[in-house]
């Protein structure tokens, strides 16, 4: 248990459904983030957000889109996806953007798009 | 810009053989490292860090040193165990011009151990 929760743990959608993810952390930090974990593929950082500001965008189709309404909450709304974004989504949360700062991470979504 | 290079796999061992997973990593300032493992079904927890050179991280038996000179961090464990069965991932974090505090992670590496 890390402190990091992730709902729904599995998810099935068409290409025309609109889904969400959430995350939430019980640590008290500052700094969140969305990443995709794909087969055979490294760990892709997608967002960041800090103090609730979104801090980087890392190339990301607009058909994924974050939402921070406060430092414990982050989600991933989900529209017209596509088969290629089947993945695990993870959420990760640190005590504040620093580079000697350990992520903690939720178990992941796994996402499935048909 | 900044990467992490590590064995791939995957790897099967036998449980109390001697493992060795090695990784190297370019970055433009001075990063910090960690090793992270990700068990089946689980999202990826810390295993160990190191923020200087000469540092060793460790924690349940395993251990890894920030070498500067050579640019590696490699992860070593004397005697693995079943329990141990996990994707293991090398990831650094820099702080230099350039750098933006996001951890970069390797690959992954799947390690079996069968008893």
């Amino acid at each position: 248990e890390t402190g990091v929760t992730q709902t729904p743990r599995h998810l099935v959608m068409g290409m025309t459904n609109k889904k969400s993810l959430k995350c939430e952390q019980h640590l008290g930090h500052n700094a969140m983030y969305w990443y995709k974990q794909s087969a055979k593929k490294p760990l892709e950082l997608m967002f960041v957000y800090n103090f609730k500001e979104q801090t980087e965008n890392n190339s990301v189709p607009s058909r994924f889109s974050p939402e921070c309404p406060n430092s414990s909450h982050l989600f991933l709304h989900l529209h017209t996806l596509q088969p290629e974004d089947s993945a695990l989504y993870l959420c990760a949360s640190s005590p504040r953007l620093a580079y000697y700062n350990e992520q903690f991470f939720g178990p992941g979504t796994r996402l499935t798009v048909l | 810009g900044d990467s992490v290079t590590q064995m791939e796999g995957p790897v099967t061992l036998s449980e109390e053989a001697f493992l060795t997973i090695n990784c190297t990593y370019t970055a433009t300032g001075y990063p910090s490292l960690f090793w992270y493992v990700q068990y089946p079904g689980e999202g990826l927890q810390l295993l160990l860090k190191a923020t200087k050179a000469d540092d060793k991280g460790s924690n349940k038996g395993f251990e890894a040193t920030y070498r500067k000179e050579t640019t590696s961090f490699h992860l070593e464990k004397g005697s693995v165990q079943v329990s141990d069965s996990a994707v293991y991932f090398c990831a650094l974090s820099d702080n230099g011009q350039g750098g933006s505090e996001k951890l970069v992670f390797g690959k992954g590496m799947k390690l079996t151990v069968n008893p």
